[in-house]
Order: C-alpha cells, then structure tokens, then sequence
C-alpha cells in the first residue's frame, strides 16, 4: 500500500499570501487526486490528474509533480480557500488518501 | 445533474452488521465503477473499496476486506455496503462516489452517519 504523506498538517495564510500544500508518497505514482473539504460537507474534487483543475475551481490553484512530489499551490490566498485538503492516488488495486492539511485564514 | 444519495445509517450495537445504500442519478449508473470512503469524526478519508459495473471486479482497502462487502444492483441504480462485525472504530461517516478515469471520486454523496455505540 502506498502512503501518501502530506505536508504541513495545519498552516495559516494571510489573503493574498502564496500557500504551497506538499504530498509525498511512499512509491512513485502516476497521478495525485485533491479535495477541498469544509466542515460538514462531502469532500469536492479540486484537482485531478495531478494539475487539472475540477468545474468551478479556480484559477489561483494549481497543483503540479511527479513520481512521488506532488504538491497544490494557492496564488493569492482568498478567505474562500481555508478548508481542508486531502491528495489521493490510485495505484490499482489500491486507493490512498493522505491525511489532509488544515488551511485557516490569519 | 448527478446525484448520489445515501442511507441506511445510524446507531449499531457493537457486533452487529448494518447495510447501506447509495442512490444514484442523473448518469447511466452501469457505465461507471462505483466506491465507499469513510471519514472517522475529526480525522482524514479512508478508502474502503470499490466495484467495477457488472460486479465482476471488486477492490477492498486490506484491513476492512473481511469485515465489509461492496454490491451493487444496476436495476435499481443503487451501491450497497454490508458491514458486520462492527466495532467503535467504524463509527464514521460513509459517503458513496462515483469513479473516474486513476481512481478519482469524481461525485461525491452527501454522506450518512454510522455510530457503534452500547
């Protein structure tokens, strides 16, 4: 099983600042999943396919890597963009999440 | 619009089985692989598995293979999980998703709740 291993678990960013989210993984894997997450509501599709970006996100985010760096960028934080995010990767059979990193607004 | 829409939750005494449902909508629920995450309270997503359109094929993370069993019936556009042997480490919230090309949960259900509680 491969484990995803994300970085910070919690972090703080003033609006406007650039925040940077890492997921490194055990093995190399072909792709990385994102998920935005706030409270009391179902995970959304963020990004997919490591740098594709879900209907409705937008275009402050990116996400980029390989192998087994991954890593989702925010330019500009917004007051909108505090919420969790989990990475996820698919290495058939097997589906992994990594353990979320916490984004509050300072 | 795609629509998936669990139940079958609630308060389970310990060592008792409980089955949910996911019903879905608004796609051709037999094109798609279908799957169950869980999200104990306060913590991170746990994949628990998946199954391919004509049940043929179905993937369960390790530790929960035993204890849970993904069906579906394409009839009645609907996912199930059977869960048995439940304990308090099961207690969660189950959401249903559809599955995309690299195993991406591309929908998301909006999730039931499942307590194992004396």
């Amino acid at each position: 099983e491969i484990v995803l291993t994300q970085s910070p678990t919690t972090m703080t960013a003033s609006p406007g600042e650039k925040v940077t989210i890492t997921c490194r993984a055990s093995s190399s894997v072909s792709y990385m999943h994102w998920y935005q997450q706030k409270p009391g509501a179902s995970p959304k599709p963020w990004i997919y396919e490591t740098s594709k970006l879900a209907s409705g996100v937008p275009d402050r985010f990116s996400g980029s890597g390989s192998g087994t760096s991954y890593s989702l960028t925010i330019n500009n934080m917004e007051a909108e963009d505090a919420a969790t995010y989990y990475c996820q990767q698919w290495n058939y059979p097997s589906i992994t999440f990594g353990a979320g990193t916490k984004l509050e607004l300072k | 619009e795609v629509k998936l829409v669990e139940s079958g939750g609630g308060l389970v005494q310990p060592g008792r089985s409980l089955k949910l449902s996911c019903a879905a909508s608004g796609f051709s629920f037999n094109d798609y692989w279908m799957g169950w995450v869980r999200q104990a309270p306060g913590k991170g997503l746990e994949w628990i598995g998946e199954i391919n359109q004509d049940s043929s094929t179905i993937n369960y993370t390790p530790s929960l293979k035993e204890k849970f069993t993904i069906s579906r019936d394409n009839a009645q556009n609907t996912l199930y999980l059977q869960m048995s042997k439940l304990g308090s480490e099961d207690t969660a919230i189950y959401y249903c998703g559809r599955l995309a090309y690299y195993g991406r949960f591309e929908y998301w259900g909006q999730g039931v709740m499942v307590t194992v509680s004396s």
